[in-house]
């Protein structure tokens, strides 16, 4: 079975670019998650959804970030304009909800955004 | 956003010894997972603990959720260098939805 699928891998752009991160979820699980991995900060939450609906973007940094899931097999995130600030490694993750629990997180190999 | 301290943040050991990871916080979780994660690629599951004071066994990794269900820990007999990587708490919050906040991590190196 497929796994969590991001695009594109790595990624170098210039401070004022538009950057665009993909995410393909694994099927049928109805929560996705964006994570950024910095050696800083670790791994932080940016927003979750749940069938598609945002629940929670507070950890989403500014308004330069934007994030969107238009049905349930693919999801966005987008930042514009893009800072050198924001060079990281940036997760999706997807999972079930097991009762009251979320279940495993499966993440994809994720994006390696360098701005210059 | 709920903080889970790991410690220690950095370890190299010798392949064959024992260890033991924190994670620590201040807040209640209703569920706890730990995750490893090596270079250039995503966090892996290795175990999730739901009752406090629970104790799970996987193979030589044995995880125990704080009975109060704000701590955990991680121990490895016989550190093997497979076992090098990153090793990350994530703690499911009890009133904030089902959302998963990650611990600061904890970078292992078994040296053989």
């Amino acid at each position: 079975d497929a796994g969590v699928i991001q695009s594109p891998r790595h990624e170098v752009t210039e401070m004022g670019q538009e950057v665009t991160l993909r995410c393909k979820p694994i099927s049928g699980h109805d929560y996705l998650f964006w994570y950024r991995q910095t050696m800083m900060r670790g791994l932080e939450l940016l927003i979750y959804f749940n069938n598609n609906v945002p629940i929670d973007d507070s950890g989403m940094p500014e308004d330069r970030f934007s994030a969107k899931m238009p049905n349930a097999s693919f999801s966005t995130l987008k930042i514009q304009p893009s800072e050198p600030r924001d060079s990281a490694v940036y997760f999706c993750a997807s999972s079930l909800l097991l009762g009251l629990h979320t279940g495993e997180l499966f993440f994809g190999e994720g994006s390696r955004l360098t701005v210059l | 956003t709920q903080l889970l301290e790991q410690s220690p943040q950095f370890l190299s050991i010798q392949e064959g010894e024992n260890l033991t990871v924190y994670c620590n916080s201040s807040s209640v979780f209703s569920s706890l997972q730990w995750y490893r994660q090596e270079p250039g690629e995503g966090p892996v599951l290795l175990v999730t603990v739901v009752t406090g004071g629970e104790v799970k066994k996987l193979k030589r990794l044995t995880f125990q959720f704080g009975d109060a269900r704000k701590d955990s820990s991680l121990h490895i007999t016989a550190a093997q260098p497979g076992d090098t990587g990153l090793y990350l708490c994530a703690g499911e919050g009890e009133n904030t939805g089902n959302q998963f906040y990650f611990g600061t991590g904890t970078s292992l190196t078994v040296i053989p």
